[in-house]
């Protein structure tokens, strides 16, 4: 069965700093890999995602994204944090099976702060 | 105007009661979602659709059911709702070109619901 873990329930950065969150994934195959920004009292929305070919990614707002097969982990960075990059950001891994299952992480909650 | 709408935005209720959650979309994608989501557990699946009579179980369906009134709308029920209902539900949809899973999900804004 396919899982995705982010060990970090609450980060807080400085406004101006990098950011990387953490996602490792468990999938027997190449995975679907995404990652969505949900911002509060928001749905979820899409910020990247990968599929194949090159491993790192670049989505919405300046993030991007890193595909290491080795490592099973597929982390979120983004060089400059802005003070509405404040939100919960969840990663997902998708399989290629029949239903194409999207199972979602707990999510990570970040903090920016002045 | 939003392109998944969820109905409605915020619902208090009693344990016992029946209660639906409505989602409209104007996508024009043949595959719908119902999440819910708990502090601590993310999104769990309740269950899909991949149109208007495709409906499947997610990982988490007992005591709920769902309707799949047209392309457009997809309807949750809680027949008898009880206190460990009470969370965040999203409504989502996605395209089925391409093969479905390489497309994103579309996300509707939730239902805050609450039972007492």
């Amino acid at each position: 069965a396919q899982s995705v873990t982010q060990p970090d329930i609450h980060i807080t950065v400085s406004e101006g700093a990098s950011l990387e969150l953490r996602c490792n994934y468990s999938y027997g195959a190449t995975p679907y890999l995404f990652w969505y920004v949900q911002s509060p009292g928001q749905g979820l929305q899409l910020l990247l995602k990968y599929f194949s070919g090159d491993t790192l990614v670049q989505g919405i707002k300046g993030f991007e994204a890193e595909f290491k097969r080795s490592q099973s982990s597929f982390n979120l960075r983004k060089p400059s944090v802005h003070w509405s990059d404040a939100a919960e950001y969840f990663c997902a891994v998708g399989n290629s099976g029949g239903y194409q299952k999207v199972t979602f992480g707990i999510g990570t909650k970040l903090q920016v702060i002045p | 105007d939003a392109d998944v709408t969820q109905t409605p935005r915020n619902r208090i209720t009693k344990t016992g009661k029946r209660i639906m959650l409505e989602c409209s979309q104007t996508k024009g994608h043949d595959r719908m979602y119902w999440y819910r989501q708990d502090p601590g557990l993310g999104l769990r699946l309740i269950y899909y659709s991949f149109d208007v009579k495709d409906i499947n179980k997610g990982e988490i369906s007992d005591g709920y059911s769902v309707s799949r009134q047209a392309q457009a709308k997809f309807s949750l029920s809680l027949e008898s709702a009880i206190p460990n209902q009470t969370a965040l539900y999203f409504c989502a949809t996605s395209d089925r070109a391409g093969g479905g899973v390489n497309n994103e999900q579309f996300f509707g804004p939730g239902t805050r619901l609450t039972v007492l």
